[in-house]
């Protein structure tokens, strides 16, 4: 079975500060990784994809096999990255159907 | 262009009555997904659909739950006899053929009193 786990509910830091977002997974095969993020009054949109090695609004994450994670990183948080970030799952020849994590409430304080 | 689009965006309801919610997806996106999103559970998996059929329907919790797509756009996610286990955020989400991303929509809040 798929599972995905974020450990941390809330995450509260300063601006300015590095920032970190856990997940990890559990797959038997090889999963294609996403961040979804949801900011206030918005809808969930994809922040990014661990197939494109990209970095968006500067954050990137990498795919650690051998751990199972996919964290999402930022080295200097900013106040308008406060939002709610899922860390979703989908396998190869799945439909592509996400199996998401329960989120992570990133609050950025001034 | 539009993206994906629900109504309503809230519905209360009695419990017991039949609802009926829609998704419209983005012009062209032939697989569709229904999830719901509840406090507790976060964001599960319903439904999948490519094209009119649904060939993924492992996440419909019980048989009260069904959904439908005609034309290969608009979708239906019907629930009958409504429990108040059933509120939450229902979302649709869409994708082209080829690509990985889903295009989520706004949702629709159900409640059921």
């Amino acid at each position: 079975a798929q599972r995905v786990t974020q450990p941390e509910k809330l995450l509260s830091v300063f601006k300015g500060a590095p920032v970190e977002l856990k997940c990890n997974y559990s797959y038997s095969g090889s999963p294609e990784l996403f961040w979804y993020v949801q900011y206030s009054r918005q809808r969930l949109q994809l922040l990014l994809r661990h197939i494109s090695r990209e970095s968006i609004k500067g954050f990137t994450a990498d795919l650690n096999k051998g751990e199972t994670s996919f964290h999402l990183k930022k080295p200097f948080a900013q106040e308008e990255d406060s939002a709610m970030y899922y860390c979703a799952l989908s396998g190869l020849g799945s439909n592509y159907k996400l199996t998401f994590g329960k989120g992570t409430l990133l609050t950025v304080n001034p | 262009g539009a993206g994906v689009s629900q109504s309503p965006s809230n519905k209360v309801t009695e419990k017991g009555k039949d609802v009926e919610l829609r998704c419209d997806p983005i012009s062209g996106h032939t697989a569709l997904y229904w999830y719901r999103q509840s406090l507790g559970q976060g964001l599960e998996f319903l439904i999948y659909f490519q094209g009119n059929s649904a060939p993924d329907k492992s996440g419909l919790p019980s048989d009260r739950f069904s959904a439908e797509r005609t034309g290969g756009s608009v979708s239906t996610l019907t629930i009958q006899r409504t429990q108040q286990e059933d509120s939450a955020v229902y979302l649709c989400a869409s994708r082209i053929d080829r690509g990985n991303e889903q295009f989520f929509g706004p949702g629709t809040r159900l409640t059921v009193l």
